[in-house]
């Protein structure tokens, strides 16, 4: 069965730290990888994407993520986060054939002390 | 602002009762997907349409349905509404030419009661 398993529910951390987000995935066949974020309030932004090639990929606002085909993983992260980078943030797969079906995590809320 | 966008903004219903939700897709995508994310939830995806049919479909009900218009815009009909169908429902858009970048509505809130 197709499904992402993001395995933090909530994350707290103060300003400048770190940020690493996991995230892997059960799906057969060649995929899309996709980080969004949705602010409070506001609709569903792509932070970044994995199409192929480099499996290190940069996004908006700091963020990247690694592809790491051996380990089904999608990881999220930030060398240092800001306040405004609250927001939840979801990983998501599809297919290459089927593009506009995208399988999303549960989600991980980030709160950032100020 | 991701150019898809959707209406009404927020709605409250009666179990039993039917709703109608509205998409206009981002300027050139001619493709509409349509999502639920229940609280604290991911979107799940409900089914996708393309020239004016529905080509896949998620694992919800027949309650679940929906058209697209000709100028592709697109709407999602449930009915005999539950409680558990309170939800953000997102509209989603793409070129299907160029298929992989998806861009998502800022959501309809439907509160059923």
């Amino acid at each position: 069965a197709q499904s992402v398993s993001q395995h933090n529910h909530h994350v707290i951390l103060s300003e400048a730290a770190s940020l690493e987000l996991g995230c892997n995935y059960s799906y057969g066949g060649t995929v899309n990888l996709f980080w969004y974020v949705q602010y409070p309030g506001q609709h569903l932004q792509l932070l970044l994407k994995y199409f192929s090639g480099d499996p290190l990929v940069k996004g908006i606002k700091g963020f990247e993520a690694e592809f790491i085909k051996s380990k089904f993983s999608f990881n999220l992260r930030k060398p240092s986060v800001q306040w405004s980078d609250t927001a939840e943030y979801f990983c998501a797969v599809n297919a290459k054939s089927s593009a506009s079906k995208i399988i999303f995590g549960s989600g991980t809320r980030l709160s950032i002390r100020p | 602002d991701a150019g898809v966008t959707q209406s009404p903004t927020h709605l409250i219903k009666t179990r039993g009762q039917q709703v109608t939700l509205r998409c206009s897709p981002k300027s050139g995508h001619d493709t509409v997907s349509w999502y639920q994310q229940a609280l604290g939830q991911g979107p799940q995806f409900i089914f996708q349409y393309y020239e004016e049919e529905e080509r896949q479909r998620g694992n919800f009900p027949d309650r679940f349905s929906g058209h697209q218009f000709p100028n592709y815009s697109s709407e999602l009909n449930v009915n005999a509404l539950l409680l558990g169908d309170s939800a953000l429902y997102l509209c989603a858009s793409s070129r299907q030419a160029s298929g992989n970048t998806i861009y998502f509505g800022e959501g309809s809130w439907l509160t059923v009661v």
